[in-house]
C-alpha cells in the first residue's frame, strides 16, 4: 500500500459529462501529480502541484482542469467528457518538489460510453 | 526533448530464469534521474528504484539489480531467478533535473513469468 488514495475506483460516464477524481498524498507528501495511463499514449503526466500551487504541467488538456487544496488533497476535473478520455488516471505523490520518488495510488479507471 | 525507449514490449520466461529488462533514454540535462517502476496485474505502479545521472554504481537489491551506463545512456534492469509473482509490466522513466518531477515514461516491457 503507497499510502496514496484515489476515488473512485471506476467511473462510468457518458460523453459531454463532467466528472471528479479525488486525490489524497500520502501523509507528509507536499506534491501531488495527476498521470493518465491509456493503451495509445502510455502514460502520460498531465500535471503537478507543491504546497497547493501548480508547478508542472504536461500535455493536459484545456477541459482538465486540478486543484490542490490547504489539507493537500487534491482533484482533477474533467469536462465534456469525449470518448477517447478513456484511460486509467493515476495519482502520485512525494515529499519534495524535485525528483524525489513518486509513490502512486491505485488509480481510477474511467470509462466514456 | 527527454524520451525514454523499452524496446522489448514483452517477454516470457520460464520460473528460475534470469531476464533482462532494457531502457535507453534520451535527454540534454547532465542532471537528470532515472527510473524504474512495476505495474502488476492489480494495477497500481509500484516504486523500484530511483538513480541520479552522477551515480554510476550498480545497485543490487535482493533478486533486483540495475546497471546504468551513461556512456550508452542506458539503464537496464535485471531480475535473478525469476518468480510467478514478478510477472508484471515494468516501466522505465525519466526525470531531468530542471522540470520538476515530470516522469517520462518508456512505454513498458511486459513480463511473463510461467512455472
Amino acid at each position: 500500500d503507497s499510502g496514496v488514495t484515489q476515488t473512485p475506483k471506476h467511473l462510468i460516464t457518458a460523453t459531454g459529462q463532467r466528472v471528479t477524481l479525488r486525490c489524497s498524498p500520502r501523509s507528509g507528501d507536499l506534491s501531488v501529480y495527476w498521470y493518465q495511463q491509456s493503451l495509445d499514449q502510455g502514460l502520460q503526466f498531465l500535471i503537478q502541484y507543491y504546497n497547493g500551487e501548480e508547478r508542472a504541467k504536461g500535455n493536459i488538456l484545456e477541459r482538465f482542469s486540478a486543484q490542490q487544496f490547504p489539507d493537500l488533497h487534491s482533484e482533477l476535473n474533467l469536462s465534456s467528457l469525449e470518448l477517447g478520455d478513456s484511460a486509467l488516471y493515476f495519482c502520485a505523490s512525494s515529499v519534495g518538489e524535485y525528483n524525489s520518488p513518486l509513490h502512486f495510488g491505485n488509480g481510477t479507471r474511467l470509462t466514456v460510453t | 526533448a527527454q524520451k525514454v525507449t523499452q524496446a522489448q514490449t514483452e517477454i516470457s520466461v520460464v520460473e528460475k530464469e534470469d531476464v533482462t529488462l532494457d531502457c535507453v533514454y534520451e535527454t540534454r540535462d547532465t542532471t537528470y534521474y532515472l527510473f524504474w517502476y512495476k505495474q502488476p496485474p492489480s494495477g497500481e505502479l509500484v516504486f523500484l528504484i530511483r538513480r541520479n545521472s552522477f551515480d554510476e554504481q550498480n545497485e543490487i537489491s535482493g533478486r533486483y539489480s540495475w546497471n546504468f551506463q551513461k556512456s550508452t545512456s542506458s539503464f537496464n534492469f535485471t531480475i535473478t531467478a525469476s518468480q510467478v509473482v514478478d510477472s508484471a509490466v515494468y516501466f522505465c522513466a525519466l526525470s531531468e533535473g530542471a522540470a520538476g518531477n515530470k516522469l517520462t515514461f518508456g512505454g513498458g516491457t511486459r513480463v511473463l513469468v510461467k512455472p
